[in-house]
């Protein structure tokens, strides 16, 4: 079974550009989740889809932040325009069921920094 | 709003000791608990879940602790070895699934 894949591993941008990271959850898992770590301080929730539904976007930092999982199997986070402020790794993770009971599985993450 | 704690933020041990990682949290209304590993460079190796139902799981030469109304969980590394140098996070699920993590602890297990 493949795990959670994730896209690009890395990206540089400058200020004020656009970047869109993508994830491919675990297939078959119908929550997939976005987290993201800032330097020195700890992961962070940001958003959590089940199937192509916003479960709970209570942790996105602001508008310039736009998710979305067509068709509920993969899911891109875009960031537009960015900030130095957004530069870190960004996580993407996936679990099986309705289940807030279930194991979350994380991919590799996106590390993103912001010049 | 729930916290979690790893304490302390870094720990270098000689092979073949037996260790203990701890973790606190603030809020005790949790679904589970769970226990990562990460690499430099690399992403969450999920190493152990535990229900909020549950005391303890185990895995290996690890195991893993949970008392709920405490607020507290702990990691238990047997024997340990050079490979198991990484940072381990703890992390806990409460409201709307979303998971509440630690800073993590880094580990160094020296030959």
């Amino acid at each position: 079974e493949a795990g959670v894949t994730q896209f690009p591993s890395h990206s540089v941008i400058e200020k004020g550009q656009t970047v869109t990271l993508r994830c491919d959850p675990i297939s078959g898992h119908d929550n997939l989740y976005w987290y993201r770590r800032v330097m020195g301080k700890e992961i962070k929730f940001l958003l959590h889809f089940v199937k192509e539904s916003k479960q709970d976007e209570s942790g996105m930092p602001n508008n310039r932040f736009l998710a979305e999982r067509t068709g509920g199997t993969y899911s891109t986070l875009k960031v537009q325009p960015a900030e130095l402020e957004d530069s870190g790794v960004y996580f993407c993770a996936s679990s099986r069921g309705r289940s807030s009971y279930n194991e979350q599985f994380f991919g590799p993450g996106t590390r993103l920094t912001v010049l | 709003k729930q916290e979690v704690t790893q304490i302390p933020a870094a720990l270098s041990v000689p092979e073949g000791e037996n260790l203990v990682l701890n973790c606190s949290f603030t809020d005790s209304a949790i679904y589970n608990l769970q226990w990562f590993r990460q690499d430099p460079g690399k992403g969450l190796t999920s190493l152990l879940l535990i229900q909020s139902s549950q005391r303890e799981q185990t895995s290996g030469r690890l195991n893993a602790s949970l008392d709920k109304s405490s607020g507290r969980s702990t990691l238990y590394i047997a024997a340990s070895q050079p490979g198991d140098s990484a940072t381990y996070l703890c992390a806990v699920n409460g409201a709307n699934s979303k998971l509440t993590f630690g800073k993590g602890i880094t580990l160094s297990v020296r030959p």
